[in-house]
């Protein structure tokens, strides 16, 4: 099963601040996020671990619950780079969410 | 720079058509993978293989087979294309299974089945 990811799809302006969820209904280990920008091949971002490590990208958040087996990834201040389909996954089964398509607008 | 290259990245076949999707990487990795991408599914695991003549089912495998006979080249066979095979597909590689270890994609082939 796929981990769901809300909202589905988001539009902001430049600046402005958005947060993506990614909710499992199996026990996440790992979480590991990507984006993709139009045409082009999905890019790691980010990868999440158990115990609060985290190792990726500079400008960008997440949150890992295992708990709740969820994950949200923060996104502050945003650029027109930004614009992009997100993906979260589960490195360990390879599984990837229904990802989260973000347009940014001047 | 790590590279994945896909053989095309547009094709269009007929329905009945044996297809053949190639991928290569040039970054000495063990893992490959392939998945097939659909508006509101996200990404899909079609097969993977964890090294040499390895192959495993993902979650989609029906109607496709893999071959690895290389450790850099990992394709993906469509076996008697049907239109529900048009899709957008991805091939990946890692460096190995576990940890840390970040996903490469390459820039995808759209497959269109007539």
């Amino acid at each position: 099963q796929q981990p769901v990811q809300s909202p589905q799809a988001v539009i902001l302006r430049e600046g402005e601040d958005a947060v993506i969820n990614c909710s499992s209904s199996k026990a996440l280990y790992s979480v590991h996020w990507y984006r993709q920008k139009h045409g082009e091949a999905p890019v790691f971002l980010m990868i999440l671990l158990k115990g609060g490590e985290q190792k990726g990208h500079d400008k960008i958040s997440a949150s890992f619950n295992e708990k709740k087996q969820q994950s949200s990834l923060y996104l502050t201040a945003s650029q027109l780079s930004y614009s992009g389909t997100y993906f979260c996954g589960t490195p360990d089964k390879l599984i990837f969410g229904t990802g989260t398509r973000l347009q940014v607008f001047p | 720079d790590v590279k994945v290259t896909q053989s095309s990245r547009y094709l269009v076949k007929r329905t009945g058509e044996k297809v053949f999707l190639e991928c290569v990487q040039d970054m000495d990795h063990e893992n490959m993978f392939w998945y097939r991408q659909d508006p509101g599914l996200g990404l899909r695991l079609i097969y993977f293989s964890y090294d040499v003549k390895m192959k495993e089912k993902g979650d989609i495998p029906e109607g496709y087979s893999v071959s690895r006979e290389k450790k850099e080249r990992f394709s993906l066979i469509l076996e008697s294309a049907s239109t529900n095979q048009t899709s957008m597909y991805l091939c990946a590689s890692r460096i190995r299974s576990g940890g840390v270890n970040e996903q490469f994609f390459g820039p995808g082939t759209r497959l269109t089945v007539l």
